[in-house]
């Protein structure tokens, strides 16, 4: 079954305690992202991978880190979490064309205080 | 740069109405045009998407979407709604020949759908 698997799926931490949220895809996908979702501001993409080893900002990238050293797996790396970053947190993966459908992993809700 | 706007934040309605959710979009260049559905608690899922051809998508569901390219605008819309169809629908584009499908989200619209 072609998923998206994200993992913890919910995650209560403190100010400035680092944290990992991992993110994994089987379709063999190159392109991965994170989105945060907030309310009544959508999805905002965070960063995102075209293959091993190659990342971009995405519109939101501060107080964020990613890293992209197996193409299947992209976490997502909160250094130094301030409570302005607490969210609703995805992960996706899409094929290499603008037209093909992305795949959204379960969501991770992140709690800073 | 593209923006979307989704003119409704919260839509009620009752069980078997008809309902439309609005979108609105924004971009100097042609775009690939999505609706998402998120159930509570749970990911995103494609409900339809307009890439070309027929402006009419019909997705799961029951759902269908009008693409209006002089109004840009791609409003989703079922005949008739189950209270199993509330949920919080995401209006998205993506950039033609933009590799990585960055999607640009609309502010999102729940729907309640009451007995």
């Amino acid at each position: 079954e072609a998923q998206v698997t994200q993992n913890p799926r919910y995650l209560i931490t403190v100010t400035g305690k680092k944290l990992t949220v991992t993110c994994s895809q089987n379709m063999n996908h190159e392109y991965m992202s994170w989105y945060r979702q907030d309310p009544g501001l959508g999805l905002r993409q965070i960063y995102y991978s075209m293959n091993v080893e190659v990342t971009d900002k995405g519109d939101v990238p501060e107080g964020y880190k990613v890293s992209r050293k197996e193409k299947r797996n992209f976490p997502l790396i909160l250094e130094s979490p301030s409570p302005n970053q607490t969210s609703l947190y995805f992960c996706a993966s899409v094929g290499d064309r603008g037209s093909d459908t992305q795949y959204f992993g379960p969501g991770t809700r992140l709690t800073v205080l | 740069a593209q923006s979307v706007t989704q003119l409704d934040s919260q839509v009620p309605v009752f069980e078997e109405a008809p309902v439309e959710l609005r979108c609105n979009y924004s971009s100097s260049v042609s775009v690939y045009l999505f609706w998402y559905v998120q159930y509570p608690n749970q990911g995103l899922q494609l409900l339809l998407k307009y890439l070309s051809g027929s402006t009419l998508v019909k997705g799961i569901n029951g759902f269908e979407a009008e693409f209006n390219k002089s109004q840009t605008s791609f409003h989703l819309r079922k005949p008739s709604v189950h209270i199993s169809d509330t949920a919080e629908y995401f209006c998205a584009v993506s950039r033609r020949g933009n590799q990585g499908g960055k999607l640009i989200f609309g502010q999102g619209t729940e729907l309640s759908v009451k007995p």
